[in-house]
């Protein structure tokens, strides 16, 4: 079955900075790669996803960016704010609408350091 | 707006208690998942469902049964809780054919002494 490998598992930035989380994928297959926001105390959030015809995908402060060849894909934060602090949780499906869901990532905490 | 209301927050039971974490989507969703989520582990499907009494294994199905009898109600049953279910437990729901736009609930932090 598909492996979604995610690092780092923790990430400390500043302010205004930028961060960047990546994660692979094991299945060639794989064809849709969804990013999902955990904020404290409740359930995760989805907040933007790409699917493999497409290389990056942006919206406002945040992008994703895809390599098909690599198997990985990255998640971008520009301009980060105290309110990014959360944890993330990439994944991938192989899509085709089957309702076995998706195979996520371990996660990584960010923290936006004031 | 879009909801998913997992029915407690916190759940405390005793070693070889029957559980009963239950889950209710507004949406007229097809889909629904039961999620375990652990420190370093991530999230990890327990079972999922595509239609009412229909219900297919996850990764992680050992010790975990569900049931739905309606569309919007999806319940994950602990036969005998052990100590090493304690853990968080998260419900989705999503439509058919988009399974991987999952909405989750808020999360039940069981925990088994």
């Amino acid at each position: 079955g598909e492996n979604v490998e995610q690092h780092p598992s923790t990430l400390s930035v500043q302010e205004g900075d930028s961060a960047v989380i990546k994660c692979t994928y094991s299945d060639s297959a794989s064809n849709y790669f969804p990013w999902y926001k955990q904020e404290l105390g409740k359930g995760p959030q989805l907040i933007i996803d790409i699917r493999s015809n497409v290389g990056e995908k942006k919206d406002q402060r945040i992008a994703v960016t895809l390599n098909k060849t690599a198997k990985h894909f990255s998640l971008h934060i520009t301009e980060t704010q105290p309110e990014d602090s959360a944890v993330y949780f990439c994944a991938a499906s192989k899509g085709g609408g089957g309702a076995d869901g998706l195979t996520f990532g371990k996660g990584t905490h960010l923290i936006i350091q004031p | 707006d879009v909801k998913v209301t997992q029915s407690s927050r916190y759940l405390v039971k005793r070693t070889g208690e029957k559980v009963f974490l239950e889950c209710v989507q507004d949406m007229d969703h097809e889909n629904m998942f039961w999620y375990r989520q652990d420190p370093g582990l991530g999230l990890r499907l327990i079972y999922f469902s595509y239609d009412v009494k229909m219900k297919e294994k996850g990764d992680i199905p050992e010790g975990y049964s569900v049931s739905r009898e309606k569309k919007e109600r999806f319940s994950l049953i602990l036969e005998s809780a052990s100590t090493n279910q304690t853990s968080m437990y998260l419900c989705a729901s999503s439509l058919q054919g988009l399974n991987e736009k999952l909405f989750f609930g808020s999360g039940t932090q069981l925990s088994v002494l």
